[in-house]
């Protein structure tokens, strides 16, 4: 059964960079970039940060940027800020019929 | 502006039913990929449902049967008719718009959500 497995969290002090990491374990997430990441914060709704791997919608930071490599896609913040504590999610292309989440990552800044 | 608000929601006994709507403005609904995307309490999200502009419709298996994505598109709305709800389906329902990319679907618009709780 295909998966994506995020870390459960990781922290950064503001200034710094963090990286989340994103692994498939179907061969369709290798072979294809479109991978891509949504922030949510607290009761509210999830936010499109990244797609199709490394591209950013209109409005996102360009602290944030993303990345792939084989079977694991990234997500990395520079730059930390108070207001980047948040829920991390991603997403990729499995098959045609369905769509998956990542089991998600806090983000906390120190 | 491109929006969409969810409504619905409420307290529902389990093995009972509930109509989700989604109302979008600003861009047709029956011309994109539509989905539901939920989250239960505490945990992580969950994608239940995508309606493709052709009219194809898709079901994670856990709703597989019990739940029915449709648009009803003369007052562009998107609707999720859940039927023989579980305490499992207890979450927050969102309605996502999936645009497409370089050559895939991500979800670049997504409405506040409506809360669903399932029990007695």
């Amino acid at each position: 059964q295909s998966a994506l497995t995020q870390p459960a969290s990781v922290s950064g002090s503001p200034g710094q960079s963090i990286t989340i990491s994103c692994t498939g374990t179907s061969s369709d997430f290798n072979g294809y970039n479109y991978v891509s990441w949504y922030q949510q914060h607290p009761g509210k709704a999830p936010k499109l940060m990244i797609y199709d791997v490394s591209n950013r919608p209109s409005g996102v930071s360009d602290r944030f940027s993303g990345s792939k490599s084989g079977n694991t896609a990234s997500l990395t913040i520079s730059g930390l800020q108070a207001e980047d504590e948040a829920d991390y999610y991603c997403t990729s292309y499995i098959s045609d019929s369905i769509r998956i989440f990542g089991g998600g990552t806090k983000l906390t800044v120190l | 502006e491109v929006q969409l608000v969810e409504s619905g929601g409420g307290l529902v006994q389990p093995g009972g039913s509930l109509r989700l709507s989604c109302a979008a403005s600003g861009f047709t609904v029956s011309s994109n990929y539509m989905s539901w995307v939920r989250q239960a309490p505490g945990k992580g999200l969950e994608w239940v449902s995508v309606i493709y502009s052709g009219g194809n419709t898709y079901y994670a298996d856990s709703v597989k049967g019990r739940f029915t994505i449709s648009r009803h598109n003369s007052d562009n709305t998107l609707f999720l008719q859940m039927n023989s709800l579980r305490a499992e389906d207890t979450a927050v329902y969102y309605c996502a718009r999936e645009v497409f990319g370089s050559g895939w679907a991500y979800m670049d618009v997504w409405g506040k959500g409506t809360t669903v709780t399932v029990s007695s």
